[in-house]
């Protein structure tokens, strides 16, 4: 089974702090996700990135940036975190650009204050 | 850009009563993914369609994907309590998955 593993289950930093959230997954997959889950937004899709130290931005990458620098590990980072990036945070990964299934990690609840 | 958009947002039902769920893109789908999030927990998948018209079944399960390629539904026949949580649409389209809002499901036993 695919195992995608996020650093922390809950995190809570403060306003302009510089946030990192880590994940990692076990499964040599090419393509990782990371999403903001938002009640009543659905999963919103941040950054992803199909490749070692490649990265594309999603539908809000504003006040994000991400690192891929091993295949298995792609981090998202607030690089000054705000009160409006509370949220859910969930990373997955996918085997290829193929129709693959996205295996998600149990998330992270971020609160900011 | 591509939207997915997916109604109703809420459904409550009575045990034993059928359940479905809608989601209409804005564009063409090359597929569709349906996954289930039970409350706390992750969104795990489901199944995928592909084909123009393509109907698929798991025990309660129906899934259909429209002649167009630019909507799907989720019906389930005689929910119970497990088939509480939210579910997902997903649409492919040129780079990446588009979620729809969910449809999140209780149930009254």
């Amino acid at each position: 089974d695919v195992k995608v593993t996020q650093s922390s289950r809950y995190l809570v930093k403060r306003t302009g702090e510089k946030v990192f959230l880590e994940c990692v997954q076990d499964m040599d997959h090419e393509n990782m996700f990371w999403y903001r889950q938002d009640p009543g937004l659905g999963l919103r899709l941040i950054y992803f990135s199909y490749d070692v130290k490649m990265k594309e931005k999603g539908d809000i990458p504003e006040g994000y940036s991400v690192s891929r620098e091993k295949k298995e590990r792609f981090s998202l980072i607030l690089e000054s975190a705000s009160t409006n990036q509370t949220s859910m945070y969930l990373c997955a990964s996918q085997r290829d650009r193929g129709y693959q299934p996205q295996h998600f990690g149990d998330g992270t609840r971020l609160s900011i204050l | 850009g591509q939207q997915v958009m997916q109604i109703p947002q809420y459904q409550h039902v009575q045990e034993g009563e059928d359940f479905t769920t809608y989601c209409n893109s804005s564009t063409t789908l090359s597929n569709i993914q349906w996954y289930k999030q039970r409350p706390g927990g992750h969104p795990v998948f489901l199944i995928q369609l592909v084909k123009s018209g393509e109907v698929k079944k798991q025990k309660r399960l129906t899934f259909q994907f429209g002649e167009a390629k630019k909507n799907s539904s989720l019906h389930i026949t005689a929910t119970q309590t497990t088939d509480v949580g939210t579910y997902f649409c997903a649409g492919q389209g040129a780079q990446k998955l588009v979620f729809g809002q969910g449809t999140r499901l209780t149930i009254n036993p």
